[in-house]
């Protein structure tokens, strides 16, 4: 698995209500990356980070927020969930910014009702 | 129009098949080019990526960079069940973020 665990592997919540997804690294990987597939969008960036407090926005930012205060983890928040957000979400880490390889996590189902 | 275009599938052979799964791209700045794996309810994997122009083989894969028609293609050799999963085509942009592919679904029937 490549060192990167993501939690909770599977939740439903509620329209507005705020979700807070967790990916873990064990690797000391420097950039992270938050990611949603979707049927026939493949993955689209949400935001990414490239060291601690440093983020930016991916092309699909809007309605999430990170935050990474440890080299290890890296949260996203749905601030107001809303049912566009149902989805798989995907954590990766790579090594440096041009490390041609990502590790990913096993993903987190999402669904927002 | 999206920067990676990929066939979404599903696209179904039989054991032993030679398979081509391509990609077509739009942003000539491209240099890396990398393939994923990935199996169901699982993260993609890389599975072997390449540097401009040309061929790289690893087993029974290939992938191959036409940067004059900005067409990328993977080939599996000797095809197996176990080769049954969803390959994403990334290429890497100038500021070295991946851009992904919407992947193709491959299934390989015993």
């Amino acid at each position: 698995d490549a060192g990167i665990t993501q939690s909770p592997r599977h939740k439903v919540t509620e329209t507005g209500t705020p979700v807070t997804l967790r990916c873990h690294q064990t690797e000391n990987h420097r950039y992270m990356y938050w990611y949603r597939q979707d049927p026939g969008h493949g993955l689209r960036l949400i935001h990414y980070s490239y060291g601690v407090k440093d983020t930016d926005k991916g092309e699909v930012s809007d309605g999430y927020s990170v935050s990474r205060s440890k080299t290890e983890d890296f949260l996203l928040t749905l601030e107001s969930a809303t049912s566009s957000q149902t989805s798989v979400y995907f954590c990766a880490a790579r090594r440096g910014e041009r490390n041609t390889e990502a590790f990913f996590g096993q993903g987190t189902r999402l669904t927002v009702v | 129009q999206k920067e990676v275009e990929q066939d979404p599938g599903p696209l179904s052979v039989p054991e032993g098949a030679i398979v081509s799964l391509n990609c077509t791209y739009s942003n000539s700045a491209f240099q890396y080019f990398m393939w994923y794996r990935q199996y169901s309810r699982k993260g993609p994997e890389l599975l072997m990526y390449t540097y401009s122009s040309g061929n790289k083989e690893d087993g029974r894969f290939t992938a191959q960079v036409d940067k004059s028609s900005k067409y990328i293609s993977l080939f599996i050799r000797d095809s197996q069940p176990s080769d049954s999963a969803t390959y994403l085509c990334a290429p890497m942009d100038s500021n070295y973020q991946l851009i992904w592919g919407a992947g193709t679904k491959l299934i390989i029937k015993p």
